[in-house]
């Protein structure tokens, strides 16, 4: 079964308004999570490293105020695209590794899709 | 970051037939680890390689890892319709910041 859980699926929402997605890792504690976007028939495109108890890791380019990511516990990370703008159309997906035996093994969401209209 | 890349882009075989796609990277690493991912659905882990392992197997999964050329190649077997999906790569090195190429879009024809 998932071992991480993704939620909304999808959410269609109005330019201008914030759209919040959660991040879950069911029955382990992430202490980091990984939040990608990807574009149709792209990659994966890392934006930031979601880090519990502190600031999140951005990658170049990626603006911070634009998406506020928080984790707030061991096994929640929340991704929030503020004002949100057609451009920001896309589809997100979230990470966690489960260091077994550090294998650096990732279990991902089913990812959110978001339509800004 | 390591960064995998992985070639073709696009395969398109018959049901049965085997398929063959590629990764290649640029640094050193710990291990290599193949992933799926359906049309709109999160990756799914499929295989791991470590550095020290030269191949691989799991059910209709064959990995290889030549880290002198620094490539790897997942073959899948018998492939079926079900099969259709991308397949990606992403390699590991230590506490690693995993990323991913565009990957190899594999269509399986019944």
């Amino acid at each position: 079964g998932a071992v991480v859980s993704q939620h909304p699926s999808w959410v269609i929402c109005k330019s201008g308004t914030s759209v919040k997605i959660e991040c879950r890792s069911l029955d382990f504690q992430a202490t980091t999570m990984f939040w990608y976007r990807q574009f149709p028939k792209q990659s994966l495109m890392l934006m930031a490293t979601s880090n519990e108890g502190s600031k999140a890791t951005y990658e170049q380019g990626v603006e911070k105020d634009k998406f506020l990511i928080n984790h707030a516990s061991l096994t929640l990370s929340t991704l929030t695209v503020t004002s949100a703008h057609p451009e920001d159309s896309s589809f997100y997906i979230c990470s966690a590794p489960r260091r077994r035996a550090n294998t650096g093994e990732l279990f991902f969401g089913e990812g959110s899709r978001l339509t800004v209209l | 970051s390591q960064q995998g890349e992985e070639d073709p882009q696009a395969l398109s075989i018959q049901e049965g037939e085997n398929a063959t796609m590629n990764c290649s990277y640029k640094t050193s690493i710990n291990n290599l680890q193949w992933y799926r991912q359906n049309s709109g659905r999160g990756l799914v882990h499929l295989i791991l390689i470590r550095s020290n392992e030269r191949e691989k197997h799991s059910g209709r999964l064959r990995v290889t890892l030549d880290t002198s050329k620094k490539s790897s190649s997942l073959l899948i077997t018998a492939s079926r319709a079900a099969d259709t999906a991308s397949y990606f790569c992403a390699t590991g090195r230590g506490s690693y910041i995993p990323t991913f190429g565009r990957g190899t879009s594999l269509i399986v024809h019944p």
